[in-house]
Order: C-alpha cells, then sequence, then structure tokens
C-alpha cells in the first residue's frame, strides 16, 4: 500500500518554462514533507522540505506547496533548467521507534529540453 | 568532509548466494538507513540503525538483515539471492533523525547489485 504516491511517471518541459512536480500521501500522521532529486548513477541529493504547519516553502528557484486537507503537495521549478533532468522523489516523514523515517514515492522523471 | 561511502559499487551473484554491503557514514553521523531502489517501486526503505541497535526496519524478508559497528559503519546482509533482488541498495546516514523531522539524511551512490 502506497502512502506517497507520485502518479506522473514522468514529466517533459521546455527550458525557461515552469515545472510542477505533484505528490499525494494517505497517511494524515506524517508531519514533514521532503523532495529529493536523484541524477543516474548518483544518490538523491536533499533539494527543499516543508513542515506540516506551513503551506509554502521558497528556496530559489524552487517552490514546494502544500494542501493538507487534500493531503496534496507539489514542487515547482521556476525557471526550469535542461540541469534539472533527473528524478524527483516525493518524501513524508512522521515519528517512529524514536526517529523519523522518510516514506519514498516512486519518482517522477523531469526532462527539461533546451 | 567525506559523503557517505558505499561498497563495492557493482556486484553481480547468482541465485541462492549471498551478499554483504557496506557503507561508512559522514563523519559525526550516527544513525544508518538503507533502501532499496527498483525501477518500478521507487525507494524501498529496508532498516534504520542507530548507536549499533535497529531502530527501525520495513516490510523485507528475514533474507535481509544489517548491523551497525561502534564506529557508525554498518553493513547488510542479502542471503539466498533471489533474481527480484537486483537492485540498486543505498545508504543514507544522518546525525539523528529522532531529534527532528526535517533532519536532513545523505544517501551515497549506492551499490548496484544484480543477480544471474
Amino acid at each position: 500500500d502506497q502512502q506517497v504516491k507520485q502518479n506522473s511517471p514522468s514529466l517533459s518541459v521546455q527550458e525557461g518554462r515552469i515545472s510542477i512536480l505533484n505528490c499525494d500521501y494517505t497517511n494524515s500522521m506524517f508531519d514533514y514533507f521532503l523532495w529529493y532529486k536523484k541524477y543516474p548513477a548518483e544518490g538523491p541529493t536533499f533539494l527543499i522540505s516543508i513542515s506540516s504547519i506551513k503551506d509554502k516553502n521558497e528556496d530559489g528557484r524552487f517552490t514546494v506547496f502544500l494542501n493538507k486537507s487534500a493531503k496534496h503537495l507539489s514542487l515547482h521549478i521556476v525557471p526550469s533548467q535542461p540541469g534539472d533532468s533527473a528524478v524527483y522523489f516525493c518524501a513524508a516523514t512522521r515519528a517512529s521507534g524514536g526517529s523519523y523515517i522518510p516514506t519514498f514515492g516512486r519518482g517522477t522523471s523531469l526532462i527539461v529540453h533546451p | 568532509k567525506a559523503g557517505v561511502t558505499q561498497t563495492p559499487r557493482y556486484l553481480i551473484k547468482t541465485r541462492g548466494q549471498q551478499v554483504t554491503l557496506s557503507c561508512s557514514p559522514i563523519s559525526g553521523h550516527r544513525s544508518v538507513s538503507w533502501y532499496q531502489q527498483t525501477p518500478g517501486q521507487g525507494l524501498q526503505f529496508l532498516f534504520e540503525y542507530f548507536s549499533e541497535t535497529q531502530r527501525n526496519k520495513g516490510n523485507f524478508p528475514g533474507r535481509f538483515s544489517g548491523r551497525q559497528f561502534s564506529n557508525s559503519r554498518s553493513e547488510m546482509n542479502v542471503s539466498t539471492l533471489e533474481l527480484g533482488d537486483s537492485a540498486l541498495y543505498l545508504c543514507a546516514s544522518s546525525s539523528d533523525p529522532g531529534t527532528s523531522p526535517g533532519n536532513t539524511i545523505y544517501f551515497g551512490e549506492g551499490s548496484w547489485l544484480t543477480v544471474v
């Protein structure tokens, strides 16, 4: 049972335009959400996060929006650049066994065309 | 500061064999977690170790096991390998994800396991 869902396996965007990656979750106990980016042959790297008490967090070209009532979050990249082409994983955490272990979605492959 | 180091990077094993993967966390990090990545399933949590104790475990069969040493280095072992175990195994370290949900975890480059 997938608790974190990224329903779009891939997304193609033109350079300079906005990329919007979506993520849905089912467990209302999640209290922190993160996005990771992964290039081929590399491990995932942390991109941006948001606490459940906020609805928006911005870091440069990257903004994450959280809609708790809809259990939905999205990552906006503006403007998109070819170097942003990677797989993006959405993750959600909740307290478990004394730690916060992220549960990841299956990822969305973003391709930004020059 | 050195990142998370995983060895070996690539390996090929035969069905029925066992394999041990190694992970050296970032210096000072005491939490190590392991993930399996396959094309259709994304990142699946295997287990987390903190101060040599398994603190969390994912939904994997008992053939998957791990341990952590006093220097925080960790190993994971898969016994009686099956074809479906072919995957990228990622190790991640963190200072202590128990103190804050926002504590970032840092991933290694992974170990590519192919079972034939």
